[in-house]
C-alpha cells in the first residue's frame, strides 16, 4: 500500500459526459501527479499540483483540468468524454515539487468510456 | 493497470539468474531517469533513480547504468526471483516533463 488513494475504483460512463477522478495523497505530500495510461500509449504525464498551485504540465488535454485544495487532496475532470479517453488514471504523489525523486502511486481508477 | 502496447517486449529469466532490461531515451537534455516496476493491476512502483551525472547507481539487488553518449539506460536485477515478475518501464524527466517507456514484460521462471 503506497498511501495514496484514489476513488473510484472503477467507472464506467457515456460519450459526451464529464466525469471527477478524486486523489488524496501520501501525508505530508505536497505535490500531486496525475497520469493515464492506455493500452495503445502507455504512460502519460498529464499534470502536476504542488501544495496547491499547478506546477508542471504534459500532455493533458483541454478538455481535462485538475486542481488541489487546500487539504491537498486533487481531483482530475474529464469533459466531453471521447471512446479514446477510456484509460487507466494514476495519481502519484511526493514530498517535493521540483519531479524528481520517488513518487508513490495510488492503485488507479478504470475509466470505461461506451 | 499494465503499460503494455500490443508489442510489448518480453524477457524471460530462470529464478536465481541476473536479468538485464534496456531502455533507450529519446531527449539529449533529460536530466534525471527513474525505472519502474508494475505488477498486474496495480500501480507503477518506484525501483531506482539515477541523475544525469552519474554512471551508475546501485540499489538492493538493483543497479542502473546510464550511457548519455547512445541515450541508453539498464536495469540489472541480482538473482531475479519470481516476486520480480512484472512489467518494468524506465521514465526520463525534462524540465520537469516525464516521459515514459512503453515497459518490458519480465517472466520468471521458477
Amino acid at each position: 500500500d503506497s498511501g495514496v488513494t484514489q476513488t473510484p475504483k472503477h467507472l464506467i460512463t457515456a460519450t459526451g459526459q464529464r466525469v471527477t477522478l478524486r486523489c488524496s495523497p501520501r501525508s505530508g505530500d505536497l505535490s500531486v501527479y496525475w497520469y493515464q495510461q492506455s493500452l495503445d500509449q502507455g504512460l502519460q504525464f498529464l499534470i502536476q499540483y504542488y501544495n496547491g498551485e499547478e506546477r508542471a504540465k504534459g500532455n493533458i488535454l483541454e478538455r481535462f483540468s485538475a486542481q488541489q485544495f487546500p487539504d491537498l487532496h486533487s481531483e482530475l475532470n474529464l469533459s466531453s468524454l471521447e471512446l479514446g479517453d477510456s484509460a487507466l488514471y494514476f495519481c502519484a504523489s511526493s514530498v517535493v515539487g521540483t519531479g524528481l525523486g520517488e513518487q508513490f502511486f495510488g492503485p488507479g481508477t478504470r475509466l470505461t468510456v461506451l | 493497470g499494465e503499460s503494455v502496447g500490443l508489442h510489448l517486449p518480453t524477457l524471460s529469466v530462470q529464478e536465481g539468474d541476473n536479468s538485464i532490461i534496456n531502455c533507450a531515451y529519446s531527449n539529449s537534455a533529460s536530466d534525471y531517469f527513474i525505472w519502474y516496476k508494475q505488477e498486474s493491476g496495480k500501480g507503477p512502483q518506484f525501483i531506482i533513480d539515477i541523475r544525469s551525472n552519474m554512471d551508475k547507481r546501485q540499489g538492493q539487488r538493483v543497479t542502473v547504468l546510464l550511457n548519455k553518449t547512445v541515450k541508453h539506460l539498464s536495469l540489472q536485477i541480482a538473482a531475479t526471483q519470481p516476486g520480480d515478475s512484472a512489467v518494468y518501464f524506465c521514465a526520463e524527466n525534462t524540465f520537469n516533463d516525464m516521459r515514459f517507456g512503453a515497459g518490458t514484460r519480465l517472466t520468471v521462471k521458477p
